[in-house]
């Protein structure tokens, strides 16, 4: 049973980078069969998507982050991981990690979420 | 980013029927069609349709849904007090190349 799993920092400072990771196990990163993602939600608001990508080739990302997200996969850890730059309150939110299947159902997995406070 | 657009707020009485709607445009909703979530309080999502219509296992069949052009629909029959929660309806925008969400309907089963 594929599981995700993220962690990080549950607070970072205004201007600085929001780094996360997202275990998987139980399965690969580098099926071909799957693609992963990241979804936030701030305290009491909606779903936004930051993006999503292939453990190789194609990334896909927010428009609206576009300029200061990165989503990179390591294929030897089996993780995940988001970094998202010039941080601030605006960026406070839920972080989830998702999983899709290729030409399949979009965000049918997804990690319990790990809360992010910017803050000085 | 241009999001798709859901009414905030939906109430029905138990074992009524609530339809939730979602419209979008030509490039999203019209286009490849609009996956449903549900989320309960203090939970993730959970994946209840996609492509408008393909169920994931396990996903019961009190749920179902249609399409109109660019306004999708999740209808609930038979409302349970565990249908209480927050739906979100997305769609990839082939023009954004992004996928967009509705800012999701609260469901309250009175």
């Amino acid at each position: 049973q594929l599981q995700l799993q993220e962690s990080g920092p549950g607070l970072v400072k205004p201007s600085e980078t929001l780094s996360l990771t997202c275990n998987v196990s139980g399965g690969s990163i580098s099926s071909s069969n799957y693609y992963w993602g990241w979804i936030r939600q701030p305290p009491g608001k909606g779903l936004e998507w930051i993006g999503s990508r292939y453990y190789v080739g194609s990334v896909y990302y927010n428009p609206s982050l576009k300029s200061r997200v990165t989503i990179s996969v390591d294929t030897s850890k089996n993780h995940l991981s988001l970094s998202l730059r010039s941080v601030t309150a605006g960026d406070t939110a839920v972080y989830y990690c998702v999983k899709s299947i290729v030409a399949g159902a979009p965000f049918d997995q997804w990690g319990q979420g790990t809360l992010v406070a910017v803050s000085s | 980013q241009a999001g798709l657009t859901q009414p905030p707020s939906v109430s029905k009485g138990l074992g009524q029927t609530a339809t939730l709607t979602c419209t979008g445009n030509s490039n999203n909703v019209g286009n490849q069609g609009a996956a449903w979530l549900q989320q309960h309080r203090g939970h993730p999502p959970k994946l209840l349709f996609y492509r408008d219509n393909i169920r994931p296992s396990g996903i019961s069949e009190t749920f179902s849904t249609s399409r109109s052009g660019n306004t999708a629909s999740l209808t609930i029959t038979g409302l349970q007090p565990e249908d209480e929660a927050d739906y979100y309806c997305s769609a990839w925008d082939s023009s954004l190349s992004a996928w967009v969400f509705g800012g999701g309907t609260k469901l309250t089963v009175l």
